[in-house]
């Protein structure tokens, strides 16, 4: 089975902050999604990344960054955290083989507070 | 650009009785359709995918879903709905060669009375 695992369930930050999100899949998956999920709005792309070192924006990058230096590991930053990033983050992965590659497997989530 | 209509925000079904979520999407060309489920607190989860093929897919826990081009529509189904089904339903649409990425729907949540 595919695993995506975020490293916090829950985060409270401050304002200001630089906040890490981290995200590992252990299936060899080339791509690699961040998403936010906020009530009535639905799953909104920040960014994702096709390769090592590669990234593209998403619909909504501005006030994010992120880092993609192993094949595993995708990371989100928050350079300084404002109340309005207070939301649930979700990570996924994929393959790019054949068909596969539009299947998105997901981690549990990170509930993030910024206060 | 592609997009996904799920037109009910929430339902709310008896135990044991039928159920029916409807998914609108529109894409340029044939599309790759699937659904997920998200219980409280958790990520997604795949429940059924459409590619190509027999236009009835069949998922895990009992669900199957209706590619009807015609109408633009994958509607997700399950004949008796369980108490465990109380989750919120995602549709999705994704495309061919060369695209990574899924346009996902606003989610509708599912409440299941005992």
């Amino acid at each position: 089975d595919v695993k995506v695992t975020q490293s916090s369930r829950y985060l409270v930050k401050r304002t200001g902050e630089k906040v890490f999100l981290e995200c590992v899949q252990d299936m060899d998956h080339e791509n690699m999604f961040w998403y936010r999920q906020d009530p009535g709005l639905g799953l909104r792309l920040i960014y994702f990344s096709y390769d090592v070192k590669m990234k593209e924006k998403g619909d909504i990058p501005e006030g994010y960054s992120v880092s993609r230096e192993k094949k595993e590991r995708f990371s989100l930053i928050l350079e300084s955290a404002s109340t309005n990033q207070t939301s649930m983050y979700l990570c996924a992965s994929s393959s790019r083989q054949g068909e596969a590659k539009n299947i998105q497997y997901f981690g549990a989530g990170t509930r993030l507070s910024v206060l | 650009a592609q997009s996904v209509t799920q037109p009910d925000i929430h339902i709310t079904v008896s135990e044991g009785a039928s159920l029916e979520l409807r998914c609108n999407y529109s894409y340029g060309a044939t599309p790759y359709l699937f659904w997920y489920v998200q219980s409280p607190g958790q990520g997604l989860q795949l429940l059924l995918k459409y590619f190509s093929g027999d236009t009835l897919v069949q998922g895990i826990k009992g669900f199957e879903a209706e590619f009807k081009r015609s109408q633009s529509s994958f509607n997700l189904r399950k004949p008796s709905v369980h108490w465990s089904d109380a989750a919120e339903y995602f549709c999705a649409v994704g495309g061919g060669a060369g695209s990574y990425q899924l346009t996902f729907g606003k989610g509708t949540k599912l409440s299941v009375i005992p």
